[in-house]
């Protein structure tokens, strides 16, 4: 069974770091994309970020581009988002999910993790 | 940026009923589409996607269709189950986006 958990998430005060980790497993992690998506409350979900199987490409959605960085360690089956220069708009629950297919980043998002909320407020 | 623009936001059926829930792209995405299915306190689930197939293990009440920019999520037979918010992502062109959902509820 495919199974994805978060952690990572909190309280932090706007201009403040936090870095999320994903643990992975059920699945040959290193032959798919992963992704961060977020969901802020009272909103629809919003996509934040992609890595590619292999790490070497990563896609970003403007608001965070510059501030925030994806990785994965194939190794030990996890995926990262350091997350800097947080803002109170970036507040939402933040979720991890696998790409459908192997080794294409056209694709829907399967499975979603349970997510961890952040929380950016002073 | 691809504006994904759901109707209706909030859908009153009853049990039985069929449910047409419709999702316009503002460029085509071709059939770089997918469905999700979120219930309260949960992730999304993915139903449907490059348009029009169905994830495994989800109920053929559900059926997705379109291209290019016309998009629909069908529920055949509505069921107490069903019961949620949907979604639409297009997953055609960075970054990916999602309609803003719709909420099925019991009339």
């Amino acid at each position: 069974e495919v199974q994805l958990v978060e952690s990572g998430g909190g309280l932090v005060q706007p201009g403040g770091s936090l870095r999320l980790s994903c643990a992975a497993s059920g699945f040959t992690f290193d032959n798919y994309p992963m992704n961060w998506v977020r969901h802020p409350p009272g909103k629809g979900p919003e996509w934040v970020s992609l890595i590619t199987a292999t790490g070497a490409g990563t896609h970003y959605r403007h608001s965070v581009r510059g501030r925030f960085i994806i990785s994965r360690d194939n190794s030990k089956n996890k995926l990262y988002l350091q997350m800097n220069s947080l803002r109170v708009e970036d507040t939402a629950v933040y979720y991890c999910a696998k790409g459908k297919e192997e080794s294409t980043m056209r694709s829907a998002f399967d499975p979603w993790g349970q997510g961890t909320l952040v929380t950016v407020s002073s | 940026d691809i504006q994904m623009t759901q109707s209706p936001s909030t859908l009153y059926a009853s049990i039985g009923d069929r449910v047409t829930i419709t999702c316009r792209a503002s460029q085509s995405v071709n059939s770089w589409l997918a469905w999700y299915q979120q219930k309260p306190g949960k992730a999304p689930k993915l139903l449907i996607y490059k348009a029009s197939n169905l994830e495994g293990g989800v109920s053929s009440r559900f059926s997705g269709s379109g291209s290019g920019t016309e998009f629909t999520l069908t529920i055949s037979s509505l069921q107490p189950e069903d019961l949620a918010i949907y979604y639409c992502q297009q997953f055609n062109t960075f970054p990916l986006t999602f309609g803003g959902g719709t909420k099925v509820e019991i009339k």
